[in-house]
């Protein structure tokens, strides 16, 4: 079956920096996703990966690595506005959207 | 730019009773689609239309209809709601027409619908 998985919470402290592991199984691969979702609020896109490396946007940085079935996004100088759930999906080989079941990052000051 | 827009925000549902939930973009994307969102699961797809005319069956169709008569609506009916319908519903959209593709998503607001 196809899988993704992430850490269910995370704790950081505002200033720091922290990363968010997403790791994944699924039948072929078109790119991996990032998404923010502040409580009650609709899922926003934050960054997208097809090829290996570090994708760099601003504060928010998103690696891929396909061999490995792995993607992290990490996020420097936390702000308390960073304090969300962030999801990982995956398009597979039938451009089928894979999600993840997010991770809640807290953020306490 | 309204975006996404879904209605109702919220609503309580008797089980046994109908209802459409509404959702209508304004960005003339080709692509729209039908989230549920459950606690400690990831979004799950109950319905696509990779364009105008034309419907698939996602992850968790099952007591859940669509109908996508033009590009801008793309409305989700419960024709008759049980408990396990309980959830907040998301609808989406992308500009090309793939099932969810290599572009970005678009969400609305979301609904958020018990059912007792």
């Amino acid at each position: 079956g196809q899988n993704i998985d992430q850490p269910t919470e995370m704790t950081a402290t505002e200033g720091a920096i922290v990363q968010i592991n997403c790791t994944y199984q699924t039948s072929g691969f078109n790119g991996l996703f990032w998404y923010q979702q502040h409580a009650g609020e609709a899922p926003t896109f934050l960054s997208y990966n097809v090829l290996d490396g570090l994708e760099e946007k601003g504060r928010f940085s998103s690696f891929l690595s396909r061999s490995k079935g792995y993607s992290y996004l990490l996020l420097k100088e936390l702000q308390m506005k960073d304090s969300a759930s962030y999801l990982c999906a995956v398009t597979d080989s039938n451009y089928q959207l894979i999600w993840g079941a997010g991770t809640k990052l807290i953020i306490k000051p | 730019t309204a975006g996404i827009t879904q209605a109702p925000t919220s609503q309580i549902l008797a089980a046994g009773r109908s209802m459409t939930l509404r959702c209508t973009q304004d960005m003339r994307h080709n692509a729209m689609y039908w989230y549920r969102q459950d606690l400690g699961l990831g979004l799950r797809l109950i319905h696509y239309s990779n364009t105008a005319g034309t419907t698939g069956k996602g992850e968790v169709p099952d007591g859940y209809s669509v109908s996508r008569a033009n590009t801008d609506d793309f409305p989700l009916t419960l024709a008759s709601a049980v408990p396990s319908q309980t959830s907040v519903y998301f609808c989406a959209s992308t500009r090309d027409g793939t099932s969810g593709g290599a572009s970005e998503q678009f969400f609305g607001p979301g609904t958020r619908l018990t059912v007792l």
